[in-house]
């Protein structure tokens, strides 16, 4: 079954550069979406369609896919933007989550 | 402004089976290319997609709870409805309806609703 792997926790600190990284065989194949969680909230999505912000989303916020690889980049992040981050895509006409990641701004 | 509102027990018994409805306001299930999908979150786990339903009628399930899952939508009333058979304390989680836009994304997502299996 199509399984999508994300490292279960990124570090960075304020001001620099978060990538978060999204494994799956051939994901660069569909497109990916991430959506970000804070505790005891329900997901926001992020980026769609790989690279898609929706309105309202900071231009921090980019995504990319390509191969067997999609990456998640913060740049500039705040401490706001601490959170778990969720990739997801598409296997056939299932929906398939990875593992999440939580990011820690320290 | 879609909103989306899960409501269904917050309690159920081992074997049982769970019933949970998603209100939702803002968009036509009837609009082509639009869907609303559960997806549930253990405690401290991650998200588990479970079932999707499209504005034809179309349906999908997660493969691994194919058989428990039954998922159908009352255009008329903005609903869909969600049962899982056989609940296990496994099955233990906050469950979220979410929309699902044609941008293929899940895009606004309800607040969620937690669901204990205890007996």
């Amino acid at each position: 079954s199509f399984e999508l792997t994300q490292p279960p926790s990124v570090s960075v600190s304020p001001g620099q550069t978060a990538s978060i990284t999204c494994f799956g065989d051939k994901l660069g194949d569909n497109y990916a979406c991430w959506y970000q969680q804070k505790p005891g909230q329900s997901p926001v999505l992020v980026i769609y369609q790989d690279s898609k912000r929706p309105s309202g989303i900071p231009e921090r916020f980019s995504g990319s896919n390509s191969g067997n690889t999609a990456t998640l980049t913060i740049s500039g992040t705040q401490a706001m933007d601490e959170a778990d981050y969720y990739c997801q895509a598409w296997d056939s006409s299932s929906v398939v989550f990875g593992g999440g990641t939580k990011l820690t701004v320290l | 402004q879609i909103t989306l509102k899960e409501s269904g027990p917050t309690l159920v018994k081992p074997t049982q089976t769970l019933t949970l409805t998603c209100n939702f306001s803002g968009f036509s299930l009837s609009t082509s290319g639009v869907g609303v999908g559960w997806i549930r979150q253990p405690p401290g786990k991650a998200l588990e997609w479970l079932a999707l339903i499209y504005w034809d009628g179309d349906k999908r399930n997660s493969p691994s709870l194919r058989n428990r899952l039954t998922i159908t939508k009352d255009t008329s009333k903005n609903q869909v409805v969600l049962t899982l058979t056989n609940m296990d304390p496994v099955d233990t989680a906050t469950y979220y309806c979410a929309h699902r836009g044609k941008n293929a994304a899940f895009d606004i997502w309800g607040q969620g609703t937690m669901v204990t299996v205890s007996s």
